[in-house]
């Protein structure tokens, strides 16, 4: 069965840095783009950014670009989120998901999430 | 980019009833690129519906997509206690793609 799990999530002052991770399991990672997709609680969803299955394309919401960087490492069937500088607006549940076939594209599999708060 | 608008906000409904959920696109939406979800609280979105009208796997009849263009509806025919939740449309025709806010769909 097809898996993500989450974790790397917690408390960091704003301007902090913290680095997200998701391991997969249950399917061949090398096959898929993979996303980050966050969500505040209680609100909706936001993409915030995807990679190609070999790393050699990255996307990201404008709201991110030049903190956040995405990256992947097949060899550990794992996809990162390092985020820096953060804001009180990063602040959510941050998912990881797998695009179903193309880079724009539904999430058939998410993970739990993990959560990210932003305090001084 | 292309703004997703969810309507009714909340739709208060009983088991049993016909609930009809509307995603309005500001842009036409490619190919019809457009997906439902269902989320429950605390848990993470689940897929129920990808190009407008397939069901993904082990989604229950009931559960129906349709539309094209700018106007989408999911459907559920007869609720069942475990519908309640809230159900939100994405569009992926176009970059980047984005998520509509959601409808709450509350038990009457």
């Amino acid at each position: 069965e097809a898996q993500l799990v989450e974790s790397g999530g917690g408390l960091v002052q704003p301007g902090g840095s913290l680095r997200l991770s998701c391991a997969a399991s249950g399917f061949i990672f090398t096959d898929y783009w993979m996303s980050w997709v966050r969500q505040v609680p209680g609100k909706g969803l936001e993409w915030v950014a995807n990679i190609k299955k070999d790393g050699s394309e990255i996307d990201y919401v404008d709201s991110v670009k030049g903190r956040f960087t995405i990256s992947r490492d097949n060899a550990k069937n794992s996809l990162y989120l390092e985020m820096n500088n953060v804001r009180a607006e990063d602040a959510a549940v941050y998912y990881c998901a797998r695009p179903q076939l193309l880079r724009e594209d539904a999430f058939d599999i998410w993970g739990q999430g993990t959560m990210v708060t932003v305090s001084s | 980019e292309i703004v997703l608008t969810q309507s009714p906000g909340t739709l208060s409904l009983s088991p049993g009833e016909r609930a009809t959920l509307s995603c309005r696109a500001s842009q036409s939406v490619r190919s019809n690129h457009l997906a439902w979800y269902q989320q429950k609280p605390g848990q993470a979105p689940r897929r129920l519906m990808f190009g407008a009208s397939v069901r993904a796997t082990g989604i229950p009849d009931r559960f129906s997509g349709s539309g094209s263009g700018t106007d989408f509806t999911l459907t559920i025919s007869r609720l069942e206690p475990e519908d309640f939740a809230v159900y939100y449309c994405q569009q992926y025709g176009s970059s980047p793609t984005t998520f509509g806010q959601g409808t709450r769909l509350e038990i009457k």
